[in-house]
C-alpha cells in the first residue's frame, strides 16, 4: 500500500533551517510529483511548493521562495524539504503529499503523517 | 491571486445533508478537489475532480461545480463526519495550488 512516512519533530531557533524528509512507498516513486502543505496552529493548509520525482523540477510558492529548496532522492524513494531563515510564523505542521494528475490538474491522494516544526528562541 | 471563500462552519443534525461551498471567480471551469481533516490527522481527498470518489470514500460524499461555487455535499450526515473540510484548485495564472480557508462541519 502507498505510503509517505517523515520525519520526526523538530525544535528551531529563529534564522536556522529546517530539512523534513518524506519517504514513500508501495508505489513507484519517480512517477508521481511531490507538494509540500503547511498548517500553522488552528489555521488552515497552505500549499508550499511542489517536486517532480521524475526530473526534479520545482514550483514553490511565491511567498517562500529564496527560503524553501525541495529535493528528491530516487534511491532511497525519498523526498526533502529545506526551509531556511526560519521565523516564528513558520511554526506548523508540514506534510507532504503525492499528486496524483487529474483531469486538469493534480489532486493529493496520499499524504504523510505530518512534522511538527516548532520555531523559538 | 486566486481566493477560494469557503463558510467557516456549517451545522447539520444526524441524519440531514450537509452542504459545504467554494467560492471562487469562474470555478466552474477549474477542477476542485476537496479534503476531510479530522483534528490531529493528515487531510484525506474525499473527492476529487469536482466529483468523482477516491475508492474507500462513502457515496454520501459527493460534488458538484458551476459558475461561481463549488459544492461538496454529504448525505446521511454521521457523527464521524465531523471535521474540517477544504477545497483546493490550480490556479493557471500563478501556477500555484490554492486551498480554501476551510469549513467545520459540526454534527449536532
Amino acid at each position: 500500500q502507498v505510503q509517505l512516512v517523515q520525519s520526526g519533530a523538530e525544535v528551531k531557533k529563529p534564522g536556522a533551517s529546517v530539512k523534513v524528509s518524506c519517504k514513500a512507498s508501495g508505489y513507484t516513486f519517480t512517477s508521481y510529483g511531490i507538494s509540500w502543505v503547511r498548517q500553522a496552529p488552528g489555521q488552515g493548509l497552505e500549499w508550499m511548493g511542489w517536486i517532480s520525482a521524475y526530473n526534479g523540477n520545482t514550483n514553490y510558492a511565491q511567498k517562500l521562495q529564496g527560503r524553501v529548496t525541495m529535493t528528491t532522492d530516487t534511491s532511497t524513494s525519498t523526498a526533502y524539504m529545506e526551509l531556511r531563515s526560519l521565523r516564528s510564523d513558520d511554526t506548523a505542521v508540514y506534510y507532504c503529499a503525492r499528486g496524483s494528475p487529474g483531469a486538469t490538474t493534480y489532486y493529493f491522494d496520499y499524504w504523510g503523517q505530518g512534522t511538527l516544526v516548532t520555531v523559538s528562541s | 491571486s486566486y481566493v477560494l471563500t469557503q463558510p467557516p462552519s456549517v451545522s447539520v443534525a444526524p441524519g440531514q445533508t450537509a452542504r459545504i461551498t467554494c467560492g471562487g471567480n469562474n470555478i466552474g471551469s477549474k477542477s476542485v478537489h476537496w479534503y476531510q481533516q479530522k483534528p490531529g490527522q493528515a487531510p484525506v481527498l474525499v473527492v476529487y475532480d469536482d466529483s468523482d470518489r477516491p475508492s474507500g470514500i462513502p457515496e454520501r460524499f459527493s460534488g458538484s461545480n458551476s459558475g461561481n461555487t463549488a459544492t461538496l455535499t454529504i448525505s446521511r450526515v454521521e457523527a464521524g463526519d465531523e471535521a474540517d473540510y477544504y477545497c483546493q484548485v490550480w490556479d493557471s495564472s500563478s501556477d500555484h495550488e490554492v486551498f480554501g480557508g476551510g469549513t467545520k462541519l459540526t454534527v449536532l
